[in-house]
């Protein structure tokens, strides 16, 4: 059964504190990871896709990488403003997106 | 490009009573996703539309709701009749077929109470 699953449920860290997410999935022919971000009361915010194991994305104090088996989001020295939860979702072979249940990220300063 | 649109943002409605969600995709996006999404339950994908056929609607929990795809700029969900455990936001999302490279874009959702 495609699964994804993450981990922690929940990240308290302080200001400056890195730290990483993970991702871990078993689906039937991965076409894309994605990460997002969803701030309360919005839509998830596309973050990163990634195709292949091996592939590393960054942008600013985020950056994502993918195995065969899971994928990791590392924060570096995060801000106040980093506090979110953070979503991965799978794209199947069959065009099917499965989502985890997110991270919620509380940084404080 | 406007981005997924949806509406309306926010529907209080009393038990018994038809809701209908709205969303406008991105042009060009080819794949439109319904989800719901709850405290206790996260995301759940309700339904998946490509080139505005229904591919995969395991996701709906029952025959109250269903959905619809008339053209490749429209969408509705519609649950009849709504019950107090249909609260939730509801986000339509899109994504494009054609190439490689693609992301899914979500509305900013529709806030449903049903009381």
């Amino acid at each position: 059964e495609d699964q994804v699953t993450q981990s922690p449920e929940a990240l308290r860290l302080q200001e400056g504190e890195s730290s990483s997410l993970n991702c871990s999935y078993t689906v039937s022919g991965l076409r894309g990871l994605f990460w997002y971000r969803q701030d309360p009361g919005k839509g998830p915010e596309f973050l990163f896709t990634l195709y292949s194991a091996g592939e590393e994305k960054e942008k600013e104090r985020l950056k994502a990488t993918l195995t065969k088996k899971e994928s990791f989001l590392h924060i570096t020295a995060p801000k106040p403003e980093d506090s979110a939860t953070y979503l991965c979702a799978v794209i199947t072979g069959g065009f099917k997106t499965i989502f985890g249940a997110g991270t919620r990220l509380f940084v404080k300063a | 490009d406007a981005g997924v649109i949806q509406s309306p943002r926010h529907e209080v409605t009393e038990m018994g009573q038809e809701v209908t969600l709205r969303c406008k995709p991105i042009s060009g996006h080819n794949s439109l996703f319904w989800y719901r999404q709850t405290m206790m339950r996260g995301l759940e994908l309700l339904i998946y539309f490509n080139n505005n056929v229904p591919i995969d609607d395991s996701g709906m929990p029952e025959d109250r709701f269903s959905a619809k795809m008339p053209n490749a700029s429209f969408s509705t969900l519609k649950i009849q009749p709504s019950e107090p455990r249909d609260s939730a936001v509801y986000f339509c999302a899109t994504y494009s077929l054609a190439g490689i490279g693609n992301t899914i874009y979500f509305g900013e959702g529709s806030w449903l109470t049903v009381v």
